[in-house]
């Protein structure tokens, strides 16, 4: 059975860290190409950061240079790497499994909540 | 960069009636990246249609998706109570890769 389980999440202060973990089972996250999307309360949905399974990692324009996207093969473990937060980074994020052929995806985590606030 | 552009905004329908859901690229996609989801409160987007028109797993064959280049369109044919949530389209478009949703479409009991 896949599954996909997401932690970390919480309360930061602008300008602080946190690091999002994504346990997966079920598959291998090494052969995979893995994502990030995110979504704030009572938005849509936005996606993040992508790690392929060549180890190339690409990021939307609104978190370059703040997220990385890494993993850890061993424990078949995907992590999301966040500073500098800011407040409109409050959101939902999920981690989930791309599919190579056709770009969506077709597994989910339940998602972790991220706020940040002073 | 491709925008999606979903509408109506929100839909409201009775069961048994038929939804239809449009998204419209700002620049031609292949079809092959094109997908559809459905969310409701609480829970994880769940995959409806992949590649334009392919069921996902499980998916019940009410559900159905066309089009191709800029237009595409989710149909869902006979609404069940389960089915009023909301949908998002979703492209890919490589080098470098970006993936991109809709701002959705609530589907709501009239």
């Amino acid at each position: 059975e896949v599954q996909l389980v997401e932690s970390g999440g919480g309360l930061v202060q602008p300008g602080g860290s946190l690091r999002l973990s994504c346990a997966v089972s079920g598959f291998t996250v090494s052969s995979n190409y893995m994502s990030w999307v995110r979504q704030a309360p009572g938005k849509g949905l936005e996606w993040v950061s992508v790690l392929h399974s060549g180890d190339y990692a690409y990021y939307a324009d609104s978190v370059k240079g703040r997220f990385t996207i890494s993993r850890h093969n061993s424990e078949n473990t995907l992590y999301l790497e966040m500073n500098n937060l800011r407040a409109e980074d409050t959101a939902v994020y999920y981690c989930a499994r791309g599919r190579t052929d056709y770009g969506d995806y077709p597994d989910w985590g339940q998602g972790t909540l991220v706020t940040v606030s002073s | 960069e491709s925008v999606l552009t979903q509408s109506p905004g929100t839909l409201s329908l009775s069961p048994g009636e038929r939804a239809t859901l449009s998204c419209r690229a700002s620049q031609s996609i292949s079809s092959s990246y094109l997908g559809w989801y459905q969310q409701k409160p609480g829970q994880a987007p769940r995959v409806l249609i992949y590649g334009a028109s392919n069921r996902a797993t499980g998916i019940p064959d009410r559900f159905s998706g066309s089009g191709s280049g800029t237009d595409f369109t989710l149909t869902i044919s006979g609404l069940e109570p389960e089915d009023f949530a909301v949908y998002y389209c979703q492209q890919y478009v490589g080098s470098p890769p970006r993936y991109t949703f809709g701002q959705g479409t609530r589907l709501e009991i009239k």
